[in-house]
């Protein structure tokens, strides 16, 4: 029972760094996510796929880019990496159904710490 | 606009006790689902309650339940019989269209 595989789970970039966070599902999900997390935040969306081969922007997309080249795979990369990108990165996925009742199943997060 | 409002920033509540934690929604969309997940401080979201908007009843889940009051747009997550293990952040979402949308969150401490 794999679900959401988050890699990696910790990483430590220099400013100015890039990096690929990779999400992983064996669901068979149509949709998938990328949020971050900040100190007494909640989740807020960066990007979204709601199918292979396509993405979408969410609340927070500046400073990252995603590919959604397989259906069970959704990269996020971070192409210079800046202190305010420091954050706890939470992906998710969830099947697609007319009025959402699936809910998203959440991988356990990459604590990114950008110095 | 916030899209989802969660007022309560810290809840208290006495072990095997009742809790009310509020949420308010806005949107113009007809068919929309609200979820509610709780986050435990070992950091995993755990999805307890589910509720879409044509739903006529409150949903249940053991001892989660959800008041739904579409008229006013809230959907406040009510635990019965709490538990110490409870102590967690909540945390209030929306589902518009394809994107989840997240409260800013509770954080519930319960007291022995």
């Amino acid at each position: 029972n794999a679900g959401v595989t988050q890699t990696p789970k910790f990483r430590v970039l220099k400013t100015g760094q890039s990096m690929t966070l990779l999400c992983a599902q064996d669901m068979n999900h149509e949709y998938m996510y990328w949020y971050r997390q900040d100190p007494g935040m909640g989740l807020r969306l960066i990007h979204y796929s709601v199918g292979e081969g396509t993405t979408a922007k969410g609340e927070v997309p500046d400073g990252y880019n995603v590919s959604r080249l397989k259906k069970q795979n959704f990269l996020l990369g971070l192409e210079s990496a800046a202190p305010s990108q420091t954050s706890v990165y939470f992906c998710a996925s969830s099947y697609s159904t007319p009025q959402g009742a699936q809910p998203q199943h959440f991988g356990d997060g990459t604590r990114l710490s950008i110095l | 606009a916030q899209k989802i409002t969660q007022t309560q920033p810290g809840m208290f509540v006495q072990e095997k006790e009742a809790v009310t934690l509020d949420c308010t929604y806005d949107t113009s969309d007809p068919s929309y689902g609200l979820f509610w997940y709780k986050q435990p401080s070992s950091g995993e979201m755990i999805f307890l309650i589910y509720q879409g908007s044509y739903d006529q009843q409150n949903a249940t889940e053991g001892r989660y339940s959800l008041n739904f009051q579409k008229a006013r747009k809230s959907a406040n997550l009510v635990i019965s019989a709490s538990q110490l293990g409870d102590s967690a952040m909540y945390f209030c979402a929306m589902r518009e269209g394809g994107k989840l949308i997240f409260g800013q969150g509770t954080e519930l401490s319960v007291k022995p």
